[in-house]
């Protein structure tokens, strides 16, 4: 079964500093898609960043990207330049053709000024 | 473009009651999923409708059921409430059956006593 793991619960940066969270997931499948989301407190769930598996490509959204090691099964989300707004709790995400979307407990992070 | 819509926000249930949770789509988008999501269990998939056809089903109890309708609406129902079903239940819709992203609502917080 697909499982993915945040293995932060929670992570804490200063304001303008650059944090990384780890995710990593495990899987059979060659053929999948990975995600973070951002849940703010109004708890609606906000799409920051997505990978295809068979792009080699860290994707990349302003100040967030990512770094994919298919190999490792490793999806690691770096925020640069860190903002106020940036703190809500963050989910790691999988899916794929044939299943639906398993997520990670999530890692809670702080923005200090 | 309006969002994903559900109502209603909050709700509070008896024990032994049933109770109905809507989820509007962005329009034009055809598949709809249901995630629960709790403090001890993190997020998990409950089910996804596409063309008014259930899907894919996560694995709860058979009080937890939904349906979609022709205009791609969707409602998910619970009968029997236990507490253990205290949470907050959210919806995403989404183009296509697997489309990669995936749209989420502000969820529906439902408190069982």
């Amino acid at each position: 079964a697909q499982t993915v793991t945040q293995s932060q619960p929670e992570m804490s940066v200063q304001e303008a500093e650059t944090v990384t969270l780890s995710c990593t997931y495990d899987t059979s499948e060659s053929d999948y898609y990975l995600f973070w989301y951002k849940q703010p407190p109004s708890r609606q769930m906000i799409l920051v960043i997505r990978q295809e598996a068979y792009k080699q490509q860290n994707a990349t959204e302003n100040r967030f990207s990512v770094n994919f090691q298919k190999a490792a099964k490793s999806f690691s989300l770096k925020i640069s330049d860190s903002q106020l707004g940036d703190a809500a709790m963050y989910f790691c995400a999988y899916r794929s053709d044939l299943n639906d979307m398993r997520f990670g407990a999530g890692t809670r992070l702080t923005v200090k000024p | 473009k309006a969002g994903v819509t559900q109502t209603p926000r909050y709700l509070i249930k008896t024990r032994g009651q049933q109770v109905t949770l809507s989820c509007s789509p962005i329009s034009g988008h055809r598949s709809v999923s249901w995630y629960q999501q709790t403090p001890g269990q993190g997020l998990q998939f409950l089910f996804e409708y596409f063309s008014e056809t259930q899907r894919n089903k996560g694995n709860f109890p058979g009080r937890f059921s939904g349906r979609q309708f022709s205009n791609s609406r969707s409602e998910m129902n619970v009968s029997t409430l236990e507490l253990g079903d205290s949470a907050l239940y959210l919806c995403a819709s989404s183009r296509d059956l697997r489309d990669t992203e995936a749209f989420f609502g502000q969820g529906t917080r439902l408190t069982v006593v």
